[in-house]
């Protein structure tokens, strides 16, 4: 696509829900990276992809957190049992190169109550 | 852990006057970049800059690399409304893929 899709744009779930969030990168964008963006915080990383490979998942909060990435293109990231803390923007961006710049898409805003 | 410290954290300013924006490290870093976000979007890549004492211009934006590449700045000249965001930069390391995103710099001009 022309750019990065990421789908809800908005998700207000239950505290304990499951939910899934998903990322639509450029065509042929082989790096694919998860941040999250809480109220009047920066960006903080989740994951990154490399191809359909995840060399880094450090910044994964905890074990409710996963992610995965299919074809070499479309991710989603799951959180498990969401707890009120997980609220936040979730942005996924890709890039052509490791080093390249990003491109983000326009985020997903979860709320949980 | 590498950091970026964005200052300041909040601006407002009235249309037409001049601003900076800082962005510090003690790390260095083999490139930094600046985005600009607005309110229900992801961030924009405005400039990538690599050179030690780099400077680059986009209109009435311009971007300098400090010399020691642990610093950068943006200056806005003549600000008008539409530079209204959240400023963020990012740097990297050569040889690793994950930027370091600063603390963000929130800029409003009022008309």
């Amino acid at each position: 696509g022309a750019g990065v899709s990421q789908s809800p744009s908005n998700k207000v779930t239950e505290k304990g829900k499951d939910v899934e969030l998903r990322c639509d990168p450029i065509s042929g964008h082989t790096a694919l990276y998860w941040y999250r963006q809480s109220l009047g915080q920066g960006l903080e990383f989740l994951i990154y992809f490399q191809g359909n490979s995840a060399p880094d998942k450090s910044g994964l909060p905890s074990d409710r957190f996963s992610a995965e990435r299919t074809g070499g293109s479309v991710s989603t990231l799951t959180i498990q049992r969401t707890q009120q803390e997980d609220s936040a923007v979730y942005l996924c961006a890709s890039s052509l190169e490791t080093a390249g710049g990003y491109t983000f898409g326009s985020g997903t805003r979860l709320t949980v109550v | 852990t590498q950091l970026l410290e964005q200052s300041p954290q909040f601006l407002s300013i009235q249309e037409g006057e001049n601003l900076t924006v800082y962005c510090n490290s003690s790390s260095v870093f083999s490139s930094l970049q600046w985005y600009r976000q607005e309110p229900g979007e992801g961030p924009v890549l405005l400039v990538t800059v690599v050179t030690g004492g780099e400077v680059k211009k986009l209109k009435r934006l311009t971007f300098q690399f400090g010399d020691a590449r642990k610093d950068s700045s943006l200056h806005i000249t003549a600000a008008q409304p539409g530079d209204t965001g959240l400023y963020l930069c990012a740097g990297v390391n050569s040889g690793t893929y994950k930027y370091i995103f600063g603390t963000g710099t929130r800029l409003k001009v009022l008309a």
